[in-house]
């Protein structure tokens, strides 16, 4: 089975600063997808940024980009220009690409991320 | 299109009572999903539905759990007895269409459960 794990409980960050939230996860898979999503006090999940991992690239969404490591199975988000309606709990996620009973979502605990002004 | 639709937002009952909880997801996605979210826990997936047909439930806790979809545009996870140790938030979310945005799930508003 997967396991996502995220080791920062908590981030705190400047408005207009850079942070990096933290994820790497276990599989022993080859083709998968990596999520990241963002969960603000409305408890709406909204994806942020996905990647898929047989491409090398990393995924970039305006202020928001990934620094994907597949050998060392790191996944980290890097928001970049950090605003007030950024502040929110942020999920980092495996889905598996093969499909059947495998095809939802293992989320990590969440990193709760607090914008200083 | 409206987005996953869940029913109720917040649900508020007694232990030992029957809970049931609804979703509508997004007209066109094939693929289903129920997840359960508490702090110890985070969020779990229970059960998962492909074309109306469950494939997967490994993640229902108990046989108080149950969950339906009678067609493609709605589902039901029922609990039954309720227990205090239920209380969570439930989350229903979709998925399909074709390339990048069918790998999407898109996730309801959630149904907040409390049992006393």
């Amino acid at each position: 089975a997967q396991t996502v794990t995220q080791s920062q409980p908590e981030m705190s960050v400047q408005e207009a600063e850079t942070v990096t939230l933290s994820c790497t996860y276990d599989t022993s898979e080859s083709d998968y997808y990596l999520f990241w999503y963002k969960q603000p006090p409305s408890r709406q999940m909204i994806l942020v940024i996905r990647q898929e991992a047989y491409k090398q690239q990393n995924a970039t969404e305006n202020r928001f980009s990934v620094n994907f490591q597949k050998a060392a199975k790191s996944f980290s988000l890097k928001i970049s220009d950090s605003q007030l309606g950024d502040a929110a709990m942020y999920f980092c996620a495996y889905r598996s690409r093969s499909g059947g009973g495998a095809d939802g979502l293992t989320f990590g605990k969440g990193t709760h991320l607090i914008i200083q002004p | 299109d409206a987005g996953v639709i869940q029913s109720p937002r917040h649900e508020v009952t007694e232990m030992g009572q029957e809970v049931t909880l609804r979703c509508k997801p997004i007209s066109g996605h094939n693929s289903l999903f129920w997840y359960r979210q508490t702090m110890m826990r985070g969020l779990e997936l229970l059960i998962y539905f492909n074309n109306n047909v469950p494939i997967d439930d490994s993640g229902m806790p108990e046989d108080r759990f149950s969950a339906k979809m009678p067609n493609a545009s709605f589902s039901t996870l029922k609990i039954q007895p309720s227990e205090p140790r239920d209380s969570a938030v439930y989350f229903c979310a979709s998925r399909g269409g074709s390339g990048l945005r069918g790998t999407e799930a898109f996730f309801g508003q959630g149904t907040r459960l409390t049992v006393v």
